[in-house]
């Protein structure tokens, strides 16, 4: 078992380019996440999904679009990249949205706009 | 507005104990997370606390204080391990995770 995989690893990208980053779970979880964690501040949640066919905007949505077709995959599109979105990013998973459900992170994906 | 604090910074013994505060000011509470993150890895969770009072797990214990928007985590016996940031995150009432920046625990011998 797996748990949840992201892709690439690390990726160097040229300004104005697009990029997607993968995110899988293989935990058969209802809700994921996408955070960017850079230097000095918490997590920060880009976009969300609650469930499957569903997603919501989090705190910082803006140059960045998700889609979750399926239970497994939340693929996070940057439609044209930019320094500012240089930082790690980070796709968790929980079994759903309740008090108690903790999430699960994914080993991240260190991203440099230049 | 929405706010975690945590000390950035902290530098304890090996075998001795260290306790990690967090306050937070947010819109709702439905719960209070630790997680740990060693330098260049995901953050893994440490423990969850809702009501007020101390949860312990091992030589990680947990204590909430709803009243006044605290929280710290208790390390004992520290190993060299233990060296990482430890993150405070509260869920809101969008059920939200609201993020501290972490604190980078150092363990020196």
């Amino acid at each position: 078992i797996a748990g949840i995989t992201q892709a690439p690893t690390s990726q160097i990208l040229a300004a104005g380019r697009r990029m997607t980053l993968r995110c899988t779970q293989d935990m058969r979880h209802n809700a994921m996440y996408w955070y960017r964690q850079d230097l000095g501040l918490g997590l920060r949640l880009i976009h969300y999904s609650n469930t499957a066919g569903t997603t919501g905007k989090g705190e910082v949505p803006d140059g960045y679009s998700v889609s979750r077709a399926n239970t497994d995959d939340f693929p996070l599109t940057l439609a044209s990249a930019v320094p500012s979105q240089t930082s790690v990013y980070f796709c968790a998973s929980s079994p759903g949205t309740s008090d108690t459900d903790t999430q699960y992170f994914g080993p991240g994906t260190r991203l440099t706009v230049l | 507005g929405q706010n975690i604090d945590q000390p950035t910074e902290m530098t304890a013994t090996e075998g001795a104990i260290v306790q990690i505060n967090c306050t937070y000011q947010t819109s709702g509470f439905n719960g209070l997370f630790w997680y740990q993150q060693h330098a260049g890895e995901a953050p893994t969770f440490l423990s969850y606390n809702v009501l007020d009072g101390l949860e312990e797990k091992g030589r990680f214990s947990s204590f909430l204080s709803r009243s006044k928007g605290y929280s710290y985590l208790l390390l004992k016996e520290l190993q060299m391990k233990d060296s990482a940031s430890y993150l405070c995150a509260v869920r809101d009432s969008n059920y939200q995770l609201i993020w501290g920046a972490g604190t980078k625990l150092i363990i020196k011998p």
